[in-house]
């Protein structure tokens, strides 16, 4: 049974770089069957695609934000991370890591969820 | 990339069924046959319900059903339970920019 934990700090100052890992445990984010997501939910709202990684390091962003994500991934730690520059509180939301099937276009795995909180 | 729309709530008395939408267009729903649906509990993460339009995972009751026409997809809930309480969300495969894109979600109520 494959098993996603995020981990990262809870509460941010507006203009600081989030950094979240999500470490995958049943299974090896090496392999060619899936992307390794980042997804986030404000509090109240819908889902929202922050982008996701393959194995062979390349990266897929949503666009509406721009260059403010990088991605990786570490084959030798089984983890994969975000970083998200220049945080504003409209970055506060609940982030979540995902395995996604690359077709079908399934989230079959989930982590539990971080809270994130940018506030001065 | 526009989200997918779904209606924000739908609601069933138990043992009814319920229909949630999902809208897309001729680039993603469409045009392929890659619509995956979730359910979330509150302060849950969401989980797996349906893949490729009409699959279910392992696991997931068969009260829980998935079609497709033209550029909507629609999830079924018969039989509703008190459990089936929570909100739905359907992904779309879209061939261009991410990808994958969402829908913007709808709250199921059992009255």
């Amino acid at each position: 049974q494959v098993q996603l934990q995020e981990s990262g700090p809870g509460l941010m100052k507006p203009s600081q770089t989030l950094s979240l890992t999500c470490t995958v445990s049943g299974g090896s984010v090496s392999s060619g069957d899936y992307y390794w997501s980042w997804i986030r939910q404000p509090p109240g709202k819908g889902l929202e695609w922050i982008g996701y990684i393959y194995y062979s390091g390349s990266t897929y962003h949503n666009p509406s934000l721009k260059s403010r994500v990088t991605m990786s991934v570490d084959t030798s730690k089984n983890q994969f991370s975000l970083k998200l520059s220049s945080v504003t509180a409209a970055d506060t939301a609940v982030y979540y890591c995902a395995r996604l099937l690359v077709l079908p276009a399934a989230l079959d795995n989930w982590g539990q969820g971080t809270l994130v909180t940018v506030s001065s | 990339q526009s989200a997918l729309t779904q209606p924000p709530s739908a609601s069933g008395s138990p043992g009814q069924s319920v229909t949630i939408s999902c809208t897309g267009t001729s680039s993603d729903v469409g045009n392929y046959n890659y619509v995956s649906w979730y359910q979330q509990h509150p302060g849950k993460a969401p989980k797996l319900m349906i893949y490729e339009v009409s699959k279910r995972p392992s696991g997931v009751p068969d009260r829980f059903s998935g079609s497709k026409s033209g550029n909507t997809a629609s999830l079924t809930v018969s039989g509703l339970q008190a459990e089936d309480e929570a909100d739905y969300y359907c992904i779309s495969y879209t061939g261009s920019n991410l990808f994958y894109v969402f829908g913007t979600g709808t709250n199921v109520t059992v009255l």
